[in-house]
């Protein structure tokens, strides 16, 4: 069954401090895997998706199929990072779902 | 175009009565979802139109949840004979494509509160 978990609840950095926000999944196929984020008062918005391989507001996030994992990082965390974060996945055997982890919150300490 | 619209973006309502929540896409969007959330959840696929057509409804929505899409634009989710349970915020998104991978864009909820 196609299952995302997202381990950490809560994380807090502070800022300047290298952020991880961990993803694993489980998939039969070739999944895609996406990051959604969602700010204070704003709606769920699109991130970055692995198959782009592109960084995001600083963000990068490296598909590792051999430990089923999306972990989303950047080097040095900044204030306006503090947000909802949700990992997402699809694919050919989803039928036409997105399955979403239950999100981790970050806040980045001054 | 101003993105995804919902409507109302709260309602309150006593158990028994029915709610119908209203979502206006992007225009070229062919694809529509319905999703739930609760606290502390992530967004919870209820289901999927692809133009007027409803393809996918989740097992976990029961009969008394119904939704349309009439002429593939705008959308219609309605809970009859409401309950406790189903106190959530209900999100709408749409995207363009022929697959299932592409960017979903959001709205910003409707909020349910069953009294």
């Amino acid at each position: 069954a196609q299952r995302v978990t997202q381990p950490e609840k809560l994380l807090s950095v502070f800022k300047g401090a290298p952020v991880e926000l961990k993803c694993n999944y489980s998939y039969s196929g070739s999944p895609e895997l996406f990051w959604y984020v969602q700010y204070s008062r704003q709606r769920l918005q699109l991130l970055l998706r692995h198959i782009s391989r592109e960084s995001i507001k600083g963000f990068t996030a490296d598909l590792n199929k051999g430990e089923t994992s999306f972990h989303l990082k950047k080097p040095f965390a900044q204030e306006e990072d503090s947000a909802m974060y949700y990992c997402a996945l699809s694919g050919q055997n989803t039928g036409n779902q997105f399955y979403f982890g239950t999100g981790t919150s970050l806040t980045v300490i001054p | 175009d101003t993105g995804v619209s919902q409507n109302p973006r709260h309602k309150i309502t006593k158990r028994g009565q029915n709610v119908t929540f209203r979502c206006d896409p992007i225009s070229e969007h062919n694809r529509l979802y319905w999703y739930r959330q609760t606290l502390g959840q992530g967004p919870e696929f209820l289901t999927y139109f692809q133009n007027e057509a409803q393809l996918e409804k989740s097992r976990l929505l029961s009969d008394r949840f119904s939704a349309e899409r009439p002429k593939g634009s705008f959308s219609t989710l309605e809970i009859q004979r409401t309950e406790q349970g189903d106190s959530a915020m209900y999100l709408c998104a749409s995207s363009l494509g022929a697959t299932n991978t592409g960017e979903l864009f959001f709205g910003e909820g409707s909020r349910l509160t069953v009294l």
